[in-house]
């Protein structure tokens, strides 16, 4: 299974951009790249997804270089609102396999 | 409303005590998914299921039983619960690959179910 690390937490203030990175060497070839976020005592809600280069949304941008070992998450101008814990996936986009969450980034936006 | 709804939202219960929680989605989701969140530990799946009558462990099944006899609902069960149980525990739902709304990954999270075993 690929195992992801990302930074514990990340301050940042209003008004800034945040990138947030996730590292998984050993992604598989199927794999896809999902982020999540996540506010105290709520599940989890699908941010972006991506399998390599780039893709935006109206929320995020996720870049994946071409050996797709990592990932960054970016937040553009975040706010106060965007204080939470982001989670980076990395599973099949097909097939029969456990879906492992790391531990995510706690992310505190400061005005 | 499209949602995933769980029940109970809080149990307190005794050890051994067997209980179940459940779960269920309104988005004809062929994929079901059970994860349970401890700090510092983040999200840990326990089962999932990628049909009816299909169901595979996760990371952590140890102390756990699921059943899917209908798509739309994917019980969690404890037959005996024991205190290292205690956590918040979320239940998620996902149209496979292919689908017309989402892919295999994007996952729709019910509210959670905070369980606490004395």
């Amino acid at each position: 299974l690929a195992k992801t690390t990302q930074p514990i937490s990340m301050d940042s203030y209003e008004g800034q951009e945040v990138n947030i990175t996730c590292s998984h060497n050993n992604i598989a070839t199927n794999d896809y790249i999902t982020w999540y976020q996540q506010f105290p005592s709520q599940g989890p809600r699908f941010i972006i997804q991506g399998y390599k280069t780039k893709v935006t949304n109206e929320v995020a941008s996720l870049f994946i270089p071409a050996d797709r070992k990592s990932s960054t998450l970016s937040l553009p101008r975040v706010s106060l609102s965007d204080t939470a814990v982001y989670y980076c996936l990395v599973g099949p986009y097909t097939g029969r396999r456990a879906l492992t969450f790391g531990s995510g980034t706690r992310l505190q936006v400061q005005p | 409303e499209a949602q995933v709804t769980q029940n109970p939202r809080y149990l307190i219960t005794v050890t051994g005590k067997k209980l179940t929680v459940t779960c269920s989605q309104n988005m004809n989701h062929e994929y079901m998914s059970w994860y349970r969140q401890d700090p510092g530990l983040g999200l840990r799946q326990i089962y999932y299921s990628m049909n009816v009558e299909v169901t595979d462990k996760g990371d952590v099944p140890e102390g756990y039983k699921v059943s899917r006899k209908e798509k739309r609902n994917f019980p969690l069960i404890l037959e005996s619960p024991s205190p290292n149980q205690t956590s918040l525990y979320f239940c998620a739902s996902s149209a496979l690959a292919g689908g017309k709304r989402s892919s295999y990954n994007e996952q729709f999270f019910g509210p959670g179910t905070r369980l606490t075993v004395l």
